[in-house]
């Protein structure tokens, strides 16, 4: 099975850097995603992580160590509409189903 | 990525009725997932509807309570059945994307038991 934990909120200042980490403990991995999910609404994908290392796409970035189980979502230059939840998700290695963490709610402020 | 088109978007439903939520992507898919996200909770994956075959229920869930239909590769529905208050959630598919393209969701249903 899995287990997946991140922080429950985070707050921020418009402008800012917050980094999200996400922490996770598996049977089996192929694959981290991270996603956006503002409230009332279906979560957008942000990120994918298979190898280790960074990946960076405009002001979001993430980055995965898969020998730690461990994994951070970056997001700079904060806006107001970045505050949604953060959901932190481990694709299952031999199946493509997707176990999520209880996500990260950002609140920033001006 | 894959374009999906859920329904209803909500639904206010009495105890002990049943209701349908129906799932069509915009392109063939060999996979759907079917998501439950109580209030203020993260996604919890119900099942993953195989086209031809039977669904693949997760811990905890069940094919009577949730049947699930798959007629072909680009269309799936979940039927939440018998329900209680404690069915009150967001219900949501998803299907798998292209290589390093994440899962696409549905829209999401809301539903309400009373």
């Amino acid at each position: 099975g899995q287990n997946i934990d991140q922080p429950t909120e985070m707050t921020a200042t418009e402008g800012a850097i917050v980094q999200i980490n996400c922490t996770y403990q598996t049977s089996g991995f192929n694959g981290l995603f991270w996603y956006q999910q503002h409230a009332g609404e279906a979560p957008t994908f942000l990120s994918y992580n298979v190898l280790d290392g960074l990946e960076e796409k405009g002001r979001f970035s993430s980055f995965l160590s898969r020998s730690k189980g461990y994994s951070y979502l970056l997001l700079k230059e904060l806006q107001m509409k970045d505050s949604a939840s953060y959901l932190c998700a481990v694709r299952n290695s031999g199946y493509s189903t997707l176990t999520f963490g209880k996500g990260t709610m950002l609140l920033v402020s001006p | 990525s894959a374009v999906i088109s859920q329904k209803p978007s909500r639904d206010i439903c009495q105890r002990g009725t049943s209701l349908t939520i129906q799932c069509q992507v915009d392109s063939q898919v060999t996979m759907m997932f079917w998501y439950r996200q109580q209030p203020g909770q993260s996604l919890t994956l119900i099942a993953t509807a195989n086209q031809g075959s039977e669904a693949t229920y997760e811990s905890g869930f069940v094919i009577d309570k949730f049947p699930i239909s798959r007629p072909n590769l680009t269309f799936s529905t979940l039927t939440v059945s018998n329900m209680s208050p404690e069915d009150s959630s967001i219900y949501l598919c998803s299907v798998p994307g292209q290589g390093v393209y994440g899962y696409t969701f549905g829209s999401g249903t809301r539903l309400t038991v009373v």
